[in-house]
């Protein structure tokens, strides 16, 4: 069965540091992987997809499968990054998500 | 707004009770998810839907739960005889094939 791990349940950094939200798998297929994000009192949306191998927002996430990591990472975190983020795997022939518990990213100034 | 809408945002409800929720998909996705999520934990699948077919259900859908999607539009979510560990935020999703999911807001459901 597929899993997502994330470790932490809160980071908090200072403006200006860096950023890294740590997401671990397991599945036995190809992996399919996303990070979404949930600002404050705003719905669940898509922050980045790995095979789309984007920098949104200034992150960047990196699938390594000997790892079977997606980290998600940030240079120099901002305010407004301060928000839920979800890390999710894609499974299955109907395209379901299996989510992670989530991590809350706060950026003091 | 053309985003996935969902009805209504908030359920407060007795123990024992039944309750139903209603999705409405962007109009021209055809894969439709129901998602719960609970405190402190990401959203779980429920069941997903191809046009009105539903494909997949979860373990996590008792019998007490029902979903349909009559005319392959929007869906609807009941649950009979609700209890206490029913309270968590129903989640709707859309997407299209090979799409990304589009979610609502949820619906938080509170069982009294």
């Amino acid at each position: 069965a597929q899993r997502v791990t994330q470790p932490e349940k809160l980071l908090s950094v200072f403006k200006g540091a860096p950023v890294e939200l740590k997401c671990n798998y397991s599945y036995s297929g190809s992996p399919e992987l996303f990070w979404y994000v949930q600002y404050s009192r705003q719905r669940l949306q898509l922050l980045l997809r790995h095979i789309s191998r984007e920098s949104i927002k200034g992150f960047t996430a990196d699938l390594n499968k000997g790892e079977t990591s997606f980290h998600l990472k940030k240079p120099f975190a901002q305010e407004e990054d301060s928000a839920m983020y979800y890390c999710a795997l894609l499974s299955g022939a109907n395209s379901k998500l299996t989510f992670g518990k989530g991590i809350t990213l706060s950026v003091r100034p | 707004d053309t985003g996935v809408s969902q009805d209504p945002r908030h359920k407060i409800t007795k123990r024992g009770q039944n309750v139903t929720f209603r999705c409405d998909p962007i109009s021209e996705h055809n894969r439709l998810y129901w998602y719960r999520q609970t405190l402190g934990q990401g959203p779980e699948f429920l069941t997903y839907f191809q046009n009105e077919a539903q494909l997949e259900k979860s373990r996590l859908l008792s019998d007490r739960f029902s979903a349909e999607r009559p005319k392959g539009s929007f869906s609807t979510l009941e649950i009979q005889r609700t209890e206490q560990g029913d309270s968590a935020m129903y989640l709707c999703a859309s997407s299209a094939p090979i799409n990304e999911q589009f979610f609502g807001p949820g619906t938080r459901l509170t069982v009294l």
